[in-house]
């Protein structure tokens, strides 16, 4: 079965610093989801990755995956307190788009002020 | 748009109780929906999917009669947990998407706890 392997656990920026998170697959990734989690609050959505080689930015959040679609990087630049919470990358579970997702085991930012 | 509704936020109850949790697609239709469960700094873990009008298909692992899913309409889900226990107190959270190739929508959860 896919599992997807985030890295780091747990982050702790000073406000202003950038960072990076990573997302790696154990099988080719046919669709690459990133979402952010407050604790004890439903998933917010970030980005949505298909294709290899494609990157994608939102205000100060891109999100990348590598031409052979097995892994994903996340970068926040210049953080603010805002952007802490739990990131989350999710992938389809399977070749068809069955919609289920399974997750990776989440990464907590903290971001000092 | 794609708004997923989640209701009750906060539940507690009594060990031998049923709890019962909805989901809602408050904007658009749904003819699957996933539920998934949430330990204490883990992440999701994906219990089954709900679909309209059959049954649910439930995750390796996840007890179908300790974890009832009805989906009797195109914007509504329930999951029911049956004779609750403290190990069944968890973040529980639901999931839907508007069509077939956008990302999933997440209600805000609910938080179960069995005394």
């Amino acid at each position: 079965s896919q599992e997807l392997e985030q890295s780091p656990q747990s982050l702790i920026v000073q406000e202003g610093k950038n960072l990076t998170i990573n997302c790696t697959s154990s099988k080719t990734l046919y669709g690459l989801y990133w979402y952010k989690q407050k604790y004890g609050e439903g998933l917010i959505f970030l980005m949505m990755l298909q294709k290899g080689g494609e990157e994608k930015s939102h205000e100060k959040i891109t999100a990348k995956l590598d031409e052979k679609k097995q892994q994903s990087s996340l970068h926040i630049t210049a953080s603010q307190p805002s952007h802490a919470g739990i990131y989350l990358c999710g992938a389809g579970s399977g070749s068809g788009n069955t919609g289920k997702l399974i997750f990776g085991q989440g990464t907590t930012l903290q971001v000092k002020p | 748009g794609a708004v997923v509704s989640q209701h009750p936020s906060r539940v507690i109850c009594k060990s031998g109780t049923s709890v019962k949790i909805e989901c809602r697609s408050l904007d658009f239709q749904a003819t699957t929906m996933f539920w998934y469960r949430q330990f204490p700094k883990q992440s999701l873990m994906l219990m089954a999917t709900s679909n309209e009008g059959s049954k649910a298909t439930y995750e390796q692992g996840v007890e179908k009669d300790k974890f009832l899913i009805n989906h009797a309409s195109l914007t509504l889900s329930t999951l029911t947990v049956t004779s609750a226990h403290p190990e069944d107190s968890s973040f529980y959270i639901c999931s839907a998407s508007n069509t077939p190739n956008s990302p999933l929508h997440f209600g805000n959860g609910t938080r179960l706890t069995v005394t």
